[in-house]
């Protein structure tokens, strides 16, 4: 069980290029999520999915597209990456079933750099 | 508007001593209170939860107090520990079907523990 996983775990763009960040879990979550975590501003939901072909916006979601083919992939898009997106990205999930609801189990981040 | 306010920023304790760190919300839809810790270059891991229903709750050294009325929950973190220096969030979530799996998160505390 590896729970929740991230590729790459560090990556340098320059302005304008695109790249997708990967995720996956293998807990059979249904819940998906994708934050930004930057210097003294805790952690910000960018793009939110309940279920597969279900997403949602979160509180920063511009510059950033998601989709949600399978239970288990939830890949974050940078469209034309900007010096504002430099930050560390964790993807998170969590099961809808009864127990601790909303517990979310993080991946391990990806350091992204845009130059 | 910061629908979860987190204080303090910062905060040095002597080993042995008790951490103290405070959080604020104003959504009253919120149900779900989780505290996550974060080592550095790892993602955050539920720490302890609490829901509205009770005032306070107790794992081992950590324990959440709630106070519905004030709209405040707070990490209270017996006997620290040099190992206890991580940075911690509070959180809020809501768990109907829309909102679970989805919390906002306090700006975070970072704890040093002084040996």
């Amino acid at each position: 069980n590896a729970g929740v996983t991230q590729t790459p775990k560090f990556q340098v763009l320059k302005t304008g290029q695109s790249m997708t960040l990967q995720c996956a879990q293998d807990m059979n979550h249904e819940y998906m999520s994708w934050y930004r975590q930057d210097p003294g501003m805790g952690l910000r939901l960018i793009h939110y999915s309940v279920g597969a072909g279900i997403t949602d916006q979160g509180e920063v979601p511009n510059g950033y597209n998601v989709s949600r083919s399978t239970t288990e992939d939830f890949p974050l898009r940078l469209l034309s990456a900007a010096p504002s997106q430099t930050s560390v990205y964790f993807c998170a999930s969590s099961y809808s079933g009864r127990g601790p609801l909303g517990e979310q189990f993080f991946g391990p981040g990806t350091r992204l750099t845009v130059l | 508007q910061q629908q979860v306010k987190q204080s303090p920023q910062s905060l040095i304790v002597q080993k042995g001593g008790i951490s103290i760190i405070n959080c604020a919300y104003e959504n009253t839809a919120f149900d779900y209170f989780p505290w996550y810790q974060q080592f550095p270059g790892k993602g955050p891991a539920l720490l302890i939860a609490i829901r509205p229903d009770v005032s306070e709750k107790k794992e081992g050294r950590f324990t959440i107090s709630f106070n519905k009325s004030a709209k405040q929950f707070s990490l209270h973190i017996m006997d620290s520990q040099p190992g206890d220096s991580a940075t911690y969030f509070c959180a809020a979530g809501s768990s109907d079907n829309t909102n679970a799996g989805k919390s906002t998160f306090g700006d975070g505390t970072t704890l040093t523990v002084k040996p």
